[in-house]
């Protein structure tokens, strides 16, 4: 199957500050690329759909200042979280659909686990 | 609207058989997607129907019924590597998945 990485796979910040999460495709180039956030027993809430040269769609109550996404190329999307605050800390994952893959393939990324201080 | 149900948490047995059953109401519907997750790592792709019927695949078999908007997951000879959470999602026309609140699965041996 596709590969999807991120990085960092752990971080941690202190309030106020911003961090910045690279999703890349490894092997395949990511038409899209899809932001998700998930908070411990809880399921997968997508924050924002990306694709590539074009502005990022939000979904409804995520504030898209705070969390910016930039999908410049088809291989990598970055999610930044910026001014970060304690309620920020999650496990941030990434995933994409891209060309040569069928069109509900979606790969995900490894993840990411924030934690605020 | 969108919605998908699906038991919060099931124990079974090492070497019995499971099935973890969803339901979803989606609109314009395309398609059930049934992922498995362990603690602190992404979702892995396990099946996706779109048609009714079962799908088997080693181990692993999926089913889906459109007209009962039903769909379940069913796992044999169960392993203890199998104690994870089992994620359903229905897909939209867009291929936009709507994802249950997962199935925690506990193994005992």
């Amino acid at each position: 199957g596709a590969v999807v990485s991120q990085h960092p796979s752990r971080v941690i910040c202190k309030s106020g500050t911003s961090v910045k999460i690279e999703c890349r495709s490894l092997d395949f180039q990511a038409t899209t690329m899809f932001w998700y956030r998930q908070f411990p027993k809880q399921s997968l809430m997508l924050m924002a759909t990306s694709n590539e040269g074009s502005k990022a769609t939000y979904e409804q109550g995520v504030e898209k200042d705070k969390f910016l996404i930039n999908h410049a190329s088809l291989t990598l999307s970055t999610l930044t979280v910026t001014s970060a605050h304690p309620e920020d800390s999650s496990f941030y994952i990434c995933s994409a659909r891209g060309l040569g893959l069928a069109d509900y393939e979606q790969y995900f990324g490894p993840g990411t686990r924030l934690t605020v201080t | 609207g969108q919605n998908i149900d699906q038991p919060t948490e099931m124990t079974a047995t090492e070497g019995a058989i499971v099935q973890i059953n969803c339901t979803y109401q989606t609109s314009g519907f395309n398609g059930l997607f049934w992922y498995q997750q362990h603690a602190g790592e992404a979702p892995t792709f396990l099946s996706y129907n779109v048609l009714d019927g079962l799908e088997e695949k080693g181990r692993f078999s999926s089913f889906l019924s459109r007209s009962k908007g039903y769909s379940y997951l069913l796992l044999k000879e169960l392993q203890m590597k199998d104690s994870a959470s089992y994620l359903c999602a229905s897909s939209d026309s867009n291929y936009q998945l709507i994802w249950g609140a997962g199935t925690k699965l506990i193994i005992k041996p």
